[in-house]
C-alpha cells in the first residue's frame, strides 16, 4: 500500500495563477481532509470530507475549493493564488470511526506563490 | 472558538535530558491525538487517549489526560537524537459533527 500520496511535491506560482492539489489514498479511508501548515502555527484545517461526493468547510477554507468525486481522491482547488497562500500542504485520511480516528498523513506539498 | 495551546513553542535539550511539552484547552476534549513530525516530513501518529486521567505509555514516551479531559503533556525520559522533530497534539470535541483542533506543536532539538 502507498498510502497518502500527494501530487505535486513542490509548486512555484504567481499571483494570480490557478492550480490544484491532488491527494490520493488506497486504504479505503472514509473521510479525507486538506491542511495548511505555516511555521509557528501548526495545523490548520482547510476542508475535510466524510465521504465520496460530500465536503464541509475547515478552520480556514477561503480562498480555496475541493471536491471528491472518487472516494479514493480528494483534490484542493486555488482558483486564484495570492502570496498568504504560500505554505506547506498536508492531505490526510482516516477510516471514518468518528472520534476515535487516527488520521494517515501524505507527504506534503511545499507551495511558493509569487 | 476551540483553541488547543501548546506549550512550549521551542526547546533545546542535552541528549539524556528529560522533556515535556503540554497541550491545555479552552473546553473539554471527547479524546486527544499526539502527532510527531520529524524535520521535513509529515505528521505521523502516536496515540490517543480518551479516558479522564488516562496514562499511557511507550517505552521512553508518557502520555497523560487530565481529569478534567481539557490538559494534556507528552514526556520523554533520557531524550535521544531520534527524538528530534515537532510534537503535535489534537483535540477533538463531540459537537453532533467533526471537530479536530491541533495545537501549533512543540520543536524538540536534542543535542548530542
Amino acid at each position: 500500500n502507498a498510502g497518502v500520496t500527494q501530487t505535486p511535491k513542490f509548486r512555484v506560482l504567481k499571483t494570480g495563477q490557478s492550480m490544484t492539489l491532488l491527494c490520493a489514498q488506497d486504504m479505503n479511508h472514509e473521510y479525507m481532509y486538506w491542511y495548511r501548515q505555516d511555521p509557528g502555527m501548526g495545523l490548520r484545517l482547510i476542508h475535510y470530507s466524510v465521504g465520496e461526493g460530500t465536503t464541509a468547510k475547515g478552520e480556514v477554507p477561503d480562498g480555496y475549493n475541493v471536491s471528491r468525486l472518487k472516494k479514493q481522491n480528494f483534490l484542493l482547488g486555488l482558483e486564484s493564488a495570492a502570496p498568504s497562500q504560500t505554505s506547506v500542504y498536508f492531505c490526510a485520511s482516516s477510516p471514518g470511526l468518528g472520534l476515535l480516528d487516527e488520521q494517515y498523513f501524505g507527504p506534503g506539498t511545499r507551495l511558493t506563490v509569487t | 472558538g476551540q483553541q488547543v495551546m501548546q506549550i512550549p513553542q521551542y526547546q533545546h535539550v542535552q541528549e539524556g535530558e528529560d522533556f515535556t511539552t503540554y497541550c491545555n484547552s479552552s473546553t473539554t476534549l471527547s479524546n486527544i491525538q499526539w502527532y510527531k513530525q520529524r524535520p521535513g516530513g509529515h505528521p505521523v501518529f502516536l496515540i490517543q487517549l480518551v479516558k479522564s486521567g488516562e496514562v499511557k505509555k511507550q517505552k521512553r514516551l508518557t502520555f497523560q489526560f487530565g481529569e478534567a479531559k481539557k490538559n494534556s503533556s507528552l514526556h520523554i525520559t533520557a531524550t535521544q537524537t531520534t527524538d528530534v522533530g515537532t510534537y503535535f497534539c489534537a483535540g477533538q470535541r463531540n459537537t453532533g459533527g467533526f471537530k479536530t483542533i491541533f495545537g501549533a506543536g512543540t520543536r524538540l532539538f536534542v543535542k548530542a
